[in-house]
């Protein structure tokens, strides 16, 4: 079974530490990417990345990173973790828009992020 | 700003009868419309992709429909079952990068017995 596996479930971190969520796939998909999801606000799209060391901005990239050193990992980096970064984070990822095929997205089972 | 918008926050229905799902794109026309369920604590998994040029898709209960007069896809489960309660999240392809998705916020649908 294909699979995008994020590292933790649920995090509390204090304000101020850098913060690592790392995402592992197994499709050898070429796209990886980072949402976070709100109540009333729905997926925004952090990071994404569609080949390994390459990286563009989402909507609300400020305050986020991310690191794309092999085609299967893709991690977001907090660098300075605040509270309104507390949220549910979603990593997924899709085969590449020029492979044909259907695009879905296939993401993670989330990491809850608690910033204290 | 291009924007996919799912105006019903919430839809009961009885066992049994058909839920119908509207999605509504604006200010953009994407190459296709995808639709996610999402259960509470869960990643969204996805079900269902219609392209601009097809009219509708079908996959065992499901069916979506893509109305570009209309600018509109309709996501309906016939027979529907308590199972099916969950939220349903449409998503577009964004215009104008490499073809990231714009999600809209998702309807909750709850399926009575």
């Amino acid at each position: 079974d294909v699979k995008v596996t994020q590292s933790s479930r649920y995090l509390v971190k204090r304000t101020g530490e850098k913060v690592f969520l790392e995402c592992v796939q197994d499709m050898d998909h070429e796209n990886m990417f980072w949402y976070r999801q709100d109540p009333g606000l729905g997926l925004r799209l952090i990071y994404f990345s569609y080949d390994v060391k390459m990286k563009e901005k989402g909507d609300i990239p400020e305050g986020y990173s991310v690191s794309r050193e092999k085609k299967e990992r893709f991690s977001l980096i907090l660098e300075s973790a605040s509270t309104n970064q507390t949220s549910m984070y979603l990593c997924a990822s899709s085969s590449s828009w020029m492979a044909g095929g259907n695009y879905g997205y296939t993401f993670g089972s989330g990491t809850r992020l608690t910033v204290v | 700003s291009q924007k996919i918008e799912q105006n019903s926050e919430a839809l009961n229905i009885q066992e049994g009868k058909t839920a119908t799902l509207t999605c509504n794109y604006t200010n953009y026309s994407p190459a296709y419309l995808q639709w996610y369920r999402q259960d509470p604590g869960r990643g969204p998994v996805f079900l269902l992709l219609i392209r601009e040029n097809e009219k509708e898709k079908r996959k065992e209960r499901l069916k979506v429909t893509f109305d570009t007069t209309l600018k509109q896809s309709l996501f309906h489960i016939t027979a529907s079952q308590p199972a099916d309660s969950a939220t349903y999240l449409c998503a577009g392809r964004r215009r104008g990068s490499q073809g990231n998705l714009i999600f809209g916020k998702g309807t909750k649908l709850s399926v009575k017995p």
